[in-house]
């Protein structure tokens, strides 16, 4: 059976802080892992990712690949409050994306 | 450019009635996916559609079905509504099948 795991389940850390959040699949058919930060209701798309080691940037966040450990993670550095928000991780087997329930990102001024 | 519209925002219904959901991508995009969101469930996904076909089917029930148009504005339908299908329901976009999506603000379905 397919299956994410994101971790941790909820964070709470002080701006300026650097924070790492894990998501380790098990999917038939990996073709791609995408990441999306959902504030209130639309998740709002950040990275999609299909090679191994490769990381991908945008300004404070960065995520990274490793096909081998079926895993990714999603890095935010010097947080601010609009951070807060759920982290989900979604892998994509070509048929269609499996959300995982995300990490709680709470940052505290 | 305009994004995903969802159609209405809010809803309620009673127990056995059906309901309508409406989702319009983003101008261009053919690929229409639809969620459903529950506190402990996270994002489930239902169904797929590109140009016009179902592609892909989620493990819901018969009662869940849609449709997608010529247009690529697609279509919701839960029959015989159960409380537990009181949820936030999600349509994404995508110009092609596995590529980045992009979701609408939600219809958030309310079952007593």
């Amino acid at each position: 059976e397919d299956k994410v795991v994101q971790s941790p389940l909820s964070l709470v850390v002080h701006e300026g802080d650097t924070v790492t959040l894990n998501c380790s699949y098990e999917v038939t058919n990996f073709r791609s892992l995408l990441w999306y930060k959902q504030e209130k209701k639309a998740p709002t798309f950040l990275f999609m990712l299909t090679s191994s080691g490769i990381e991908k940037k945008s300004g404070r966040l960065s995520s990274i690949l490793d096909k081998k450990e079926l895993s990714s993670i999603l890095n935010i550095t010097a947080t601010q409050t609009g951070d807060s928000a759920i982290y989900l991780c979604a892998p994509n087997t070509g048929n269609q994306f499996y959300f995982g329930t995300g990490t709680s990102l709470t940052v505290i001024p | 450019k305009a994004g995903v519209t969802q159609t209405p925002r809010y809803l309620i219904k009673t127990r056995g009635q059906q309901v309508t959901l409406s989702c319009s991508p983003i101008s261009g995009h053919r690929s229409v996916s639809w969620y459903q969101q529950t506190p402990g469930q996270g994002l489930q996904f239902l169904f797929e559609y590109f140009s016009e076909t179902q592609r892909n089917k989620g493990n819901f029930p018969g009662r869940f079905s849609g449709r997608q148009f010529s247009n690529s504005r697609s279509e919701m339908n839960v029959s015989t509504l159960e409380l537990g299908d009181s949820a936030l329901y999600l349509c994404a976009s995508s110009y092609r099948l596995n590529t980045e999506a992009f979701f609408g603000q939600g219809t958030r379905l309310t079952v007593v």
